[in-house]
């Protein structure tokens, strides 16, 4: 089975920043891996994600990671946080079979930007 | 514009009722999910469903129950057998086979015991 593990559950970081949210996964197949966003009591938007290709992927807000298979890992990251980055953020891989496809996603990580 | 609305936003269950939370989307998704969200917990999968008239238990479906009569919808009951029914739960579409397709969710019911 699949599994999705983000280090550090909060991050503080100072606006202007840089943001670096951590995401390792382990998947007996080749992965397909998000980033998801969520801002309070409000469900999750799509960040970025990777599939096949390029490593390197970019997405919304200013937000890239980068698909490292020889270290099971998909970290986030934004050159320079801003107020409106203020949220929760989680890491999924896609976990899929004879019985569909669903996601396991990490516990999370809350990031607090400060002025 | 294509999504999914849940409702209501915010709902409160007595000791030994029975809720219903409701999704609906408009999206043409044929699967559909529902997650619990728990502090510190990340997203747990509930029921999801591939195809009408059809549904899998996910990891943490005791409790639980769902139907799936339409395309476009997919009710989750909490039932009185749910101890701990106090969480954020999500509701989520995608389209099925297709393992590199995200999910998009809609904004969540919070429930509450009185």
């Amino acid at each position: 089975a699949q599994s999705v593990t983000q280090l550090g559950s909060h991050v503080s970081v100072s606006e202007g920043a840089l943001v670096l949210l951590r995401c390792n996964y382990s998947s007996s197949v080749p992965p397909y891996l998000f980033w998801y966003v969520q801002y309070p009591n409000q469900g999750l938007q799509l960040l970025l994600k990777y599939t096949t290709g390029a490593t390197l992927v970019k997405g919304i807000n200013g937000f890239e990671a980068e698909f490292k298979k020889s270290e099971t890992s998909f970290h986030l990251t934004k050159p320079s946080a801003h107020m409106s980055d203020a949220a929760e953020y989680f890491c999924a891989v896609s976990d899929y079979g004879a019985a569909g496809n669903k996601l396991t996603f990490g516990g999370g990580t809350r990031v607090l930007v400060k002025p | 514009d294509g999504g999914i609305t849940q409702s209501p936003k915010y709902l409160f269950r007595k000791e030994g009722q029975n809720v219903t939370l409701s999704c609906e989307q408009n999206l043409n998704h044929d699967a559909m999910y529902w997650y619990r969200q728990d502090p510190g917990q990340g997203l747990r999968l509930i029921y999801y469903s591939q195809i009408v008239n059809d549904f899998q238990k996910g990891d943490i479906a005791e409790g639980y129950s769902v139907s799936r009569e339409k395309k476009e919808s997919f009710p989750l009951t909490v039932t009185s057998a749910q101890k701990n029914p106090t969480a954020f739960y999500l509701c989520a579409s995608s389209i099925p086979g297709q393992p590199n397709q995200p999910q998009h969710f809609g904004d969540g019911t919070r429930l509450s015991i009185l």
